[in-house]
Formats: C-alpha cells, sequence, structure tokens
C-alpha cells in the first residue's frame, strides 16, 4: 500500500512569507508526528496528533508555527513570516496508534529553503 | 544536557567488522527506545525496537539498560549496505508521547 507522502517535495521562499507543508498519512494510523531535521542533526519533534487533536505540541518553537489535522487524516504544518532559520528538511510520520510502542513511518520530506 | 545522546561518530569500519553504537537519555520515565536508519537524503526507517531482555535481528542486537540510561547497537559482520547513519530515539515519559532522537552516528563500512 501506499506510504507516508509529503508535499511539495521541495519548497524555495522568501523571508517573511507563509507557507504551508502537506502530510498524507498511511490510512488508518491514527497518530501522525511532525518533525524537521537540520543538516547532521536527528530529526527535532515539533508536534503529535492522535486523531484531529494536538494531543503534544510542546517541539513548535514559536507561535509563527501551527499545524492541523481537521479530519484526522491529513495534516498541514504552516509557518507564519518564514525565516532564514526555519530552513530544514519537514518530515512527517504516522503510526497505526498513539501506544509509544508503534513503529513510526516517515514520509520523503518536505525541504524548506527560506533565501 | 541533550535529552539523547550518541557516539557523534563517523564510525570507518572495513567489512565483516562488529561494530557498537552508544546511546544514553536523561528522561528516567521514558517508555520505549528504538534505532532508526537514515541513509543520505532519505527518510528515516525503524531498524529495531530495544527491550531491556535485549533482542536480536540477525547481525544486529540492541540492548537497553534503565538503570544507566543507556541503549546499545551491536552490528556484527559488517556489509558494505550497512553504511548509514543510526538514529537513537527514545519515546514517552511524563505523560507525553514525545519523540526524541539523538543526532546520529554516521558509519561508513568499506571493502
Amino acid at each position: 500500500g501506499a506510504g507516508v507522502s509529503q508535499t511539495p517535495s521541495n519548497k524555495v521562499t522568501e523571508k517573511g512569507k507563509y507557507v504551508e507543508l502537506r502530510c498524507d498519512p498511511i490510512s488508518g494510523h491514527t497518530a501522525l508526528y511532525w518533525y524537521r531535521q537540520s543538516l547532521g542533526q536527528g530529526p527535532e519533534f515539533l508536534i503529535y496528533f492522535q486523531g484531529t487533536g494536538a494531543a503534544d505540541d510542546s517541539g513548535l518553537p514559536n507561535d509563527r508555527f501551527f499545524a492541523v489535522r481537521p479530519e484526522g487524516s491529513v495534516s498541514t504544518l504552516k509557518i507564519q513570516r518564514t525565516e532564514r532559520g526555519d530552513s530544514a528538511v519537514y518530515l512527517c510520520a504516522s503510526s497505526l496508534t498513539s501506544g509509544s510502542n508503534n513503529e513510526q513511518f516517515f514520509g520523503p520530506g518536505t525541504r524548506l529553503t527560506v533565501l | 544536557r541533550k535529552e539523547v545522546e550518541q557516539d557523534p561518530g563517523p564510525f570507518n569500519v572495513p567489512e565483516g567488522a562488529t561494530v557498537a553504537f552508544n546511546c544514553t537519555y536523561s528522561n528516567s520515565a521514558s517508555q520505549s527506545f528504538f534505532w532508526y536508519r537514515q541513509d543520505c537524503r532519505k527518510e528515516p526507517k525503524l531498524l529495531m525496537s530495544v527491550y531491556s531482555s535485549g533482542n536480536e535481528d540477525g547481525r544486529f542486537t540492541a540492548q537497553l539498560n534503565r538503570a544507566s540510561q543507556y541503549i546499545s547497537l551491536l552490528i556484527r559482520d559488517s556489509k558494505l549496505s550497512d553504511s548509514a547513519t543510526y538514529l537513537c530515539v527514545v519515546n514517552g515519559g511524563g505523560g507525553g508521547f514525545k519523540t526524541i532522537f539523538g543526532a546520529g552516528t554516521r558509519l561508513f563500512v568499506k571493502a
């Protein structure tokens, strides 16, 4: 079956602009995670959804970052007033349920470049 | 102190070598532990879960020591295809589902 998909694969934007990054999880997966990864670092947790609700958003760096998952499937990560420091690969992952033992399946990521 | 710390690497080993990676974590309430593998410019993929009793999957053995808050991964008989970054992952604790990745250890296996 289809894995986690993310669009766009690459996004180049200018400082101060607004961007939306989309994640389509594996069908039937109730848990969804967003991470960002900078070069030479591991993925950094941003937010976790269980169904439609954000169960843990403690990783969002500031109020410019916001994520939604209105129907419990597709999720959108929204970044306002982008800054050069936001440049990174944004990864989405999904897992079958919310249990912490569950394997997370990652999408290929969106590479965001803020000029 | 980082929540999950790993050997910085890189590790350069010949084919057939045995290599061990170490990882420590700071949150004693953490609930589950994993090793993920990440190839260059690819997404992370689960290599194996880690249990206190230790677990083995072919050439790979993972071990968890909760008292020391220490996780290890042993790769025996290294193959060229093992070349990748290995990420130590800690999940849960404190009532949340936050997943913390280490910075990763790069492994290069050479012929």
